[in-house]
């Protein structure tokens, strides 16, 4: 079973523009993570938020995490064409529970 | 630095074969874990190794079966191929089961 979901299932945006994905989980986390994914190819790590911090920033990337509604953000800010690929969140389960698990993911496509 | 490493790229069986896909991990990582994303779906967690042991696996059937060397490199098995089988394999690698999970490039399983 898939314990992120991410909302919306597909973004289209022009260059410039800013994105924002959002996630939502059911169980406890230790931390969540983003990853991008092109074309069906390996998974680039992005950003990872424990649950303890409440936003992080990452150059054009800004994470917040709310435990109390079990949701994550991701905004890509003055998106580029480059920037067009599939989001997945990732959380962990808590505890000892080591494996990742990723929602469907979000496909932004940014239009030049 | 090199990051992780799988091979091979692309693998074309019939149902019934065996196969078996590699994984080396970033240097100076230990844990090895692998996925597998159907199309237009996100990673599902198979199994994660550490000190060469089977530490935590998801919801998998035995066809499914690993091995960990002692340099920290894996092997994913998988027995009795299945049409459903067919997927991109991913193997991450980390220092610190919390923390970030490193991607490779994937493998594309075809079973025909």
């Amino acid at each position: 079973s898939q314990q992120g979901e991410e909302d919306p299932q597909a973004l289209s945006i022009q260059e410039g523009e800013n994105a924002t994905m959002n996630c939502s989980y059911k169980t406890s986390i230790n931390n969540l993570q983003w990853y991008r994914q092109n074309s069906g190819r390996g998974l680039v790590h992005l950003i990872l938020i424990r649950s303890n911090e409440r936003e992080k920033h990452s150059g054009r990337l800004r994470v917040t995490l709310d435990t109390s509604k079990k949701s994550s953000s991701l905004l890509i800010t003055a998106s580029r064409a480059a920037d067009t690929a599939s989001y997945f969140c990732a959380t962990d389960g808590g505890g000892s529970n080591y494996k990742l698990t990723f929602g469907k993911g979000t496909l932004l496509t940014v239009n030049p | 630095d090199a990051g992780v490493t799988q091979s091979p790229t692309h693998l074309i069986k019939t149902r019934g074969q065996q196969v078996t896909l590699r994984c080396s991990p970033k240097s100076g990582h230990d844990t090895v874990s692998w996925y597998q994303q159907a199309l237009g779906q996100g990673p599902q967690f198979i199994f994660q190794y550490y000190e060469e042991e089977e530490r935590q696996r998801g919801n998998f059937p035995d066809r499914f079966s690993g091995h960990q060397f002692p340099n920290y490199s894996s092997e994913l098995n998988v027995n009795a191929l299945l049409l459903g089988d067919s997927a991109l394999y991913l193997c991450a690698s980390s220092s610190d089961t919390k923390e970030t999970q490193y991607f490779g490039p994937g493998t594309r399983l075809l079973v025909l």
